[in-house]
């Protein structure tokens, strides 16, 4: 069964504190995995892709990496602010066809101050 | 620049009243995607066209339906919004082929009173 699992489901950092949030996925064929960030009532925006190829892929203070073997990526803020409240969402797609998406749950980040 | 865009952005209407949502894109993709989300769920795939084919869920309820006129436009029609319907309707476009993975629009917000 194709699934993406996140951990953890909800975290709370202080302002400026970095933070780690990971992605399990068993899916197959597997063709790229993107990480999204989600704002309370709006839609996701993606943070970073990567493909089967792909390591390490960093987008400001956003890193993602891939482990393809273990099936395992993460998402790495650094230096967090109060505006990186939101959920992150991992979203594995499955190559062919139409390219379905499989979601996980998303975590729930808060920065406080 | 927004590459998909949806209308409105809230919307208000009554129980059993029909109501439509619209997406539009500027990427020429050959796929687009509606997705329902609910308060700190994942977003659930209603439908989604690849080209001219539309292809429903299993488990999308008849009252939801979906009509894409062109390549760049997609429209959502809820025959007769129960209070349940009350979500988050996502957008989303995709190229067969590429690794891109998907584009989101900033989603609808369905109220139902």
């Amino acid at each position: 069964k194709n699934q993406v699992e996140q951990s953890p489901q909800s975290l709370i950092i202080l302002e400026g504190k970095n933070c780690t949030l990971q992605c399990n996925y068993t899916v197959s064929p597997f063709s790229n995995l993107r990480w999204y960030k989600q704002d309370t009532g709006r839609g996701p925006v993606s943070l970073t892709i990567m493909t089967f190829s792909e390591n390490t892929k960093s987008n400001g203070r956003y890193t993602a990496t891939l482990d393809a073997d273990t099936k395992q990526s993460s998402l790495h803020i650094t230096a967090s602010q109060l505006s990186d409240s939101a959920s992150y969402i991992c979203v594995v797609f499955i190559s062919g066809g139409y390219n379905k998406l499989i979601f996980g749950a998303g975590t729930r980040l808060a920065v406080h101050p | 620049d927004a590459m998909v865009i949806q209308n409105p952005r809230y919307q208000v209407t009554q129980f059993g009243k029909p109501v439509t949502l619209s997406c539009s894109q500027t990427l020429n993709h050959n796929v687009m995607y509606w997705y329902q989300q609910k308060s700190s769920q994942a977003p659930k795939l209603l439908f989604h066209y690849y080209d001219k084919d539309f292809n429903n869920e299993a488990d999308t309820p008849d009252n939801f339906q979906s009509r894409r006129p062109n390549t760049s436009f997609c429209f959502l029609d809820i025959r007769s919004p129960g209070l349940g319907d009350a979500a988050m309707y996502l957008c989303a476009t995709s190229r067969e082929g590429q690794i891109e993975g998907a584009f989101f629009g900033q989603g609808t917000r369905l109220t139902v009173v």
